[in-house]
């Protein structure tokens, strides 16, 4: 089974600075399937990027992600006040067990 | 517009059984997988499980924590997936999410429903 590592556990940050998000896989996640999702307090998740670099539908730009095989980030440019949440990273490509990492909390500063 | 609601939800006592409904709207069900993703209170998503669609041979996969206590299925002429869950554990409380793709042949959680909670006590 693939474990996902995201670091930092939290991120403290202010308006408008950018955001670098890390997610580290124990085994090369083939296909760069690797998917980010943000959660808000009492919704469900939303994804933000699948394909280690797609933008989902209605995603602003200031989202990207890149990486392959075992590293990916996520970016935000400038952080807007909506965007203080959680983020999980999860591949979907190792059966069984399309594990999720453990969240990043990106909080404000 | 996609739309997934789950119902089923509730308090359980530890080792009886629950099944959970996942309603869709909106678009081909039976042409996608469907997937089930839970969190405990204050936690993180812990993925559980997906069906694949029947154009895709229509299994399963499992997360070793649920893996031969829980069963995932689908009724496409109904657009609802299910979850069942037997022998329940404390451990299974969580809000539980079923999600779909937008895309076939991949279990991504492009859509997710808004949950329910299944409370596991005596």
């Amino acid at each position: 089974e693939i474990v996902l590592t995201q670091s930092p556990g939290t991120l403290s940050l202010s308006p408008g600075e950018r955001a670098t998000l890390s997610c580290r896989a124990s085994q090369s996640v083939s296909s760069s399937f690797l998917a980010w999702y943000q959660q808000k307090p009492g919704q469900a998740p939303r994804l933000l990027i699948y394909d280690a670099s797609s933008r989902a539908t209605g995603i602003p730009d200031r989202f990207s992600g890149s990486g392959s095989g075992t590293d990916f980030t996520l970016t935000i440019s400038r952080l807007e006040p909506e965007d203080f949440a959680v983020y999980y990273c999860q591949q979907y490509t190792s059966s069984p067990g399309y594990s999720f990492g453990q969240g990043t909390k990106l909080e404000i500063k | 517009e996609v739309q997934l609601v789950e119902s089923g939800g509730g308090l359980i006592q530890p080792g009886r059984s629950l099944r959970l409904s996942c309603t869709a709207s909106g678009f081909i069900f039976g042409d996608y997988y469907v997937s089930w993703v839970r969190q405990a209170p204050g936690k993180g998503l812990e993925w559980v499980g997906f069906l694949r669609s029947k154009a895709y041979g229509g299994t399963t996969e499992y997360a070793a924590s649920v893996k031969d206590r829980f069963v995932i299925s689908r009724d496409d002429s109904k657009s609802v997936a299910y979850l069942q869950m037997n022998s329940l554990e404390i451990e299974d409380t969580a809000v539980y999410y079923c999600t779909q793709p937008m895309v076939r042949g991949v279990a991504r959680s492009d859509y997710w429903g808004q949950g329910t909670l299944v409370t596991v006590s005596s």
